[in-house]
Formats: structure tokens, sequence, C-alpha cells
């Protein structure tokens, strides 16, 4: 059974540009959680979606965004960015959805900008 | 609103030596519990996870950990810790999405 797959694994950009991020769960899994992971800030919530809808979201700026698609394949893209985005972005896949804690983790996608 | 906290950022221990990462809860209701693991450079991996039931679980890669409701603790432990043990580990808990922990460094000496 293949695993989460997150494209790219690395980009650069520079402040001002636009990123999408690519995540494809595990087969038969609805829901995609994303996750934002900086040395400073650790583990931080973005948005859930489940079955092509946002369950849930965290305290980001509306410059994040996502969205699914029927196959579950989701992408997140991150607009104006910012010297501070610069981080790993962790995309997860669940059966259940996040709140049932059991997720399966990509390698993340690492976002630096200059 | 739901929170973690895991009071240790660095932790050293030598091969073969029993491991305790601490952490602890924020939440009303009964909690769910999780750790993860973090190897370097890869995403996060489940070790174990309490919902309900018995209060010590056991884990993948010989991790147990119990939760203690009077304590608000879900402490992560290993008899005899390994090289390969050698990541960051977070502590979760849901059911609000998923809360993670600021994480735990820990260093294996041989």
């Amino acid at each position: 059974k293949a695993g989460v797959t997150q494209t790219p694994r690395y980009l650069i950009k520079t402040r001002g540009q636009q990123v999408t991020l690519s995540c494809s769960p595990i087969s038969g899994h609805r829901s995609v959680s994303w996750y934002q992971q900086t040395p400073g800030q650790g583990l931080q919530f973005l948005f859930e979606y489940f079955s092509e809808t946002q369950r849930n979201k965290g305290n980001f700026p509306g410059r994040f965004s996502g969205r699914q698609f029927s196959n579950s394949r989701s992408e997140m893209n991150v607009s104006t960015l910012e010297l501070g985005d610069s981080a790993l972005y962790l995309c997860a896949s669940s059966s259940g959805g996040a709140g049932t804690g059991e997720l399966f983790f990509g390698e993340g996608s690492r976002l630096t900008v200059l | 609103a739901q929170s973690v906290t895991q009071p240790d950022i660095h932790i050293t221990v030598s091969e073969g030596a029993s491991l305790e990462l601490r952490c602890n809860y924020s939440y009303g209701a009964t909690p769910y519990l999780f750790w993860y693991v973090q190897s370097p450079g890869q995403g996060l991996q489940l070790l174990l996870k309490y919902f309900s039931g018995d209060t010590l679980v056991q884990g993948i890669k010989g991790f147990e950990a119990e939760f203690k409701r009077s304590q608000s603790s879900f402490n992560l432990r290993k008899p005899s810790v390994h090289w390969s043990d050698a990541a960051e580990y977070f502590c979760a808990v849901a059911p609000q999405a998923l809360t993670f922990g600021s994480g735990t460094r820990l260093q294996v000496q041989p």
C-alpha cells in the first residue's frame, strides 16, 4: 500500500510569490490534513479536508488556502509569500479524520522563501 | 481548548538505558492521546495511541505509555534504548483536530 506522497519535496521561492503544494493520500483515505512545522513554532495545524469539504481550520491568515479533489488528492496554496513562511509543510491522511489522531504523514515539502 | 506540554526539549541517554519522555495535556473531557516519532528529514510516524480502556498502552518498536488522568499525563517509556531510537518525539492530543506538543529530541550515546 503506497504511503502519503507530497510534491515537490523541496522548493525555493522569493517574497511575494505564491506556491502550490500537492498531497496524494493513502488509497481509501478521505481525510487530508496539513501542518506547518518550524523550529520556533513547532507543528501547527493548517486545515483538514474531508470528502472535498474543509472540516477544520487552524489559526493562519487567509493567504493559506487549500482544496481537495474528488480523488482525495489535496493541494495547499500560499500566496504573497513572506520570509516567515519558510517551513516544512506536512500532509497527513486518515480514514476517519484528523480528530481520530491516527494520521499517516508524508515526508513533507520544504519551502524556503528568500 | 486542548493543549499539550512536553517539558523536556532535549534528552540524552546511553544505549541500553531506560527512557521516559514526559507529556502533560489539557482537555476538558477524556482525550485521545498519541505519541509520534520523527526521524531527521522524515514525516511523523505513529508510535502508539490511547482512546479509552487499559491505561497502559503498547506501541511499536518496544515503546509503551501510561495514561494518568489524575496527573493529566501520558508519559512514553522504553526499557532499553537502541541507537536507532534517536529522533524527535511528539505527544499529541485529539479529538479537536490533532494538537502537538513542542517535541523532545532524544540523543542516544553509545
